[in-house]
């Protein structure tokens, strides 16, 4: 089964502009909502994370927003750069299991 | 400096071999997990374990086996059971009060011939 559904797949962005990248869920027991960022040949880096008591959360450049009523939450990333290029993941988790379910990945790369 | 390291980087085995994944942590956590990650996909739980001597199946466990007899040591094996092996697999640890934020390690590209 599916129970988390990422979007876009690729993103191609120019330098400056804004990244926005989508994860859909349909399990309503998770309650930890974290994006993690991937570059190539290395494991992923917890980037951002959120809890389901607020709707948005602001680190930097990095903006989650998050909407329970739609199951869904966002990652934006602001003023782009090219050292933003890498894969990132959204992976909601339910504390007790003690798993992340990760998304299928979105391939940003920013042009210089 | 703290950290998990996983060797080796790359790793070549033939089929029908068993093979040993090493994974080491020096972070002092309690909890240690096993993913495998395919081209195009996001990562897919192996197994985990939350204590020495403990552990329990993730969502693809078939074809692979675990041993947790130090805290800082998880390695796994995949052993000729394990239809597809050919994958890039991480090893990641987190603390007991925060399941949530775990740490992954560089990872080991595993290719079977």
């Amino acid at each position: 089964q599916q129970q988390v559904k990422q979007s876009p797949q690729s993103l191609i962005v120019q330098k400056g502009g804004i990244s926005i990248i989508n994860c859909a869920y349909e399990n309503t027991a998770f309650d930890y909502f974290p994006w993690y960022q991937q570059f190539p040949g290395k494991g992923p880096a917890l980037l951002i994370a959120i809890r389901p008591d607020v709707s948005e959360k602001k680190e930097g450049r990095f903006t989650i927003s998050f909407n329970k009523s739609a199951k869904q939450f966002s990652l934006h990333i602001m003023d782009s750069q090219p050292g933003d290029s890498a894969t990132y993941f959204c992976a909601p988790s339910r504390g007790s299991a003690r798993q992340l379910t990760f998304g299928s990945g979105t391939q940003l790369t920013v042009l210089p | 400096d703290g950290g998990i390291t996983q060797s080796p980087k790359y790793l070549f085995r033939k089929e029908g071999q068993n093979v040993t994944l090493s994974c080491e942590q020096n972070l002092n956590h309690d909890a240690m997990y096993w993913y495998r990650q395919d081209p195009g996909q996001g990562l897919r739980l192996i197994y985990y374990s939350q204590i020495v001597n403990d552990f329990q199946k993730g969502d693809i466990a078939e074809g692979y086996s675990v041993s947790r007899e130090k805290k800082e040591s998880f390695p796994l094996t995949v052993t000729s059971a394990q239809k597809n092996p050919t994958a890039f697999y991480l090893c990641a640890s987190s603390t007991s009060q925060n399941y949530n934020e775990q740490f992954f390690g560089p990872g080991t590209r595993l290719t079977v011939l």
